[in-house]
């Protein structure tokens, strides 16, 4: 089974704070995602990467940005964290290939929460 | 653009069957994805649809209408544990997937 890995589960910064979200796939998947879940608005892409240090904007990327330097490993940075990036943040993996998009997996999520 | 349709909420009863419909307009569609949610939990891929036509797993189907922007997914014989939320997302151009805001399914006894 396809693994994959958010460091924390809960996490709790201060405004202005710099935060690491690090997600990481057992798969070799090639394709990773980064997005926010909120009441009302579901799940909306921030970044997404298809290849080591390759990364793409997703419908969210302002006051964030990415870091894939394995290809196991995808790491979203909060630059100056604000309260209305508090949200529930999930990572996926998926495998290129079969001529189409391939379902993605998805980590449990980190629920972060900005003072 | 990218624009997907489906209900907020839904109840239905254990044992009976529930249609959560799907609406999208996706430049460039590619196919349909099917999530399911619990409360406190990481989505899990459900179907993907990419021809037109029904699809069956088990107690849940999905079906797909290119021509209409349409999906359905079908649950039969219901269980408590179908209690989730359903995501509807499409797949459009190259890994770009968007997600509907998923529909919450209640299943009471």
């Amino acid at each position: 089974d396809v693994k994959v890995t958010q460091s924390s589960r809960y996490l709790v910064k201060r405004t202005g704070e710099k935060v690491f979200l690090e997600c990481v796939q057992d798969m070799d998947h090639e394709n990773m995602f980064w997005y926010r879940q909120d009441p009302g608005l579901g799940l909306r892409l921030i970044y997404f990467s298809y290849d080591v240090k390759m990364k793409e904007k997703g419908d969210i990327p302002e006051g964030y940005s990415v870091s894939r330097e394995k290809k196991e490993r995808f790491s979203l940075i909060l630059e100056s964290a604000s309260t209305n990036q508090t949200s529930m943040y999930l990572c996926a993996s998926s495998p290129t290939g079969g001529g189409s998009n391939q379902p993605q997996h998805f980590g449990d999520g980190t629920r972060l929460s900005i003072l | 653009g990218q624009n997907i349709d489906q209900p907020t909420e839904m109840t239905a009863t254990e044992g009976a069957i529930v249609q959560i419909n799907c609406t999208y307009q996706t430049s460039g569609f590619n196919g349909l994805f099917w999530y399911q949610q619990h409360a406190g939990e990481a989505p899990t891929f459900l179907s993907y649809n990419v021809l037109d036509g029904l699809e069956e797993k088990g107690r849940f189907s999905s079906f797909l209408s290119r021509s209409k922007g349409y999906s359905y997914l079908l649950l039969k014989e219901l269980q408590m544990k179908d209690s989730a939320s359903y995501l509807c997302a499409s797949s459009g151009g190259y890994q770009k997937v968007t997600f509907g805001i998923g529909t919450k399914l209640q299943v009471i006894p």
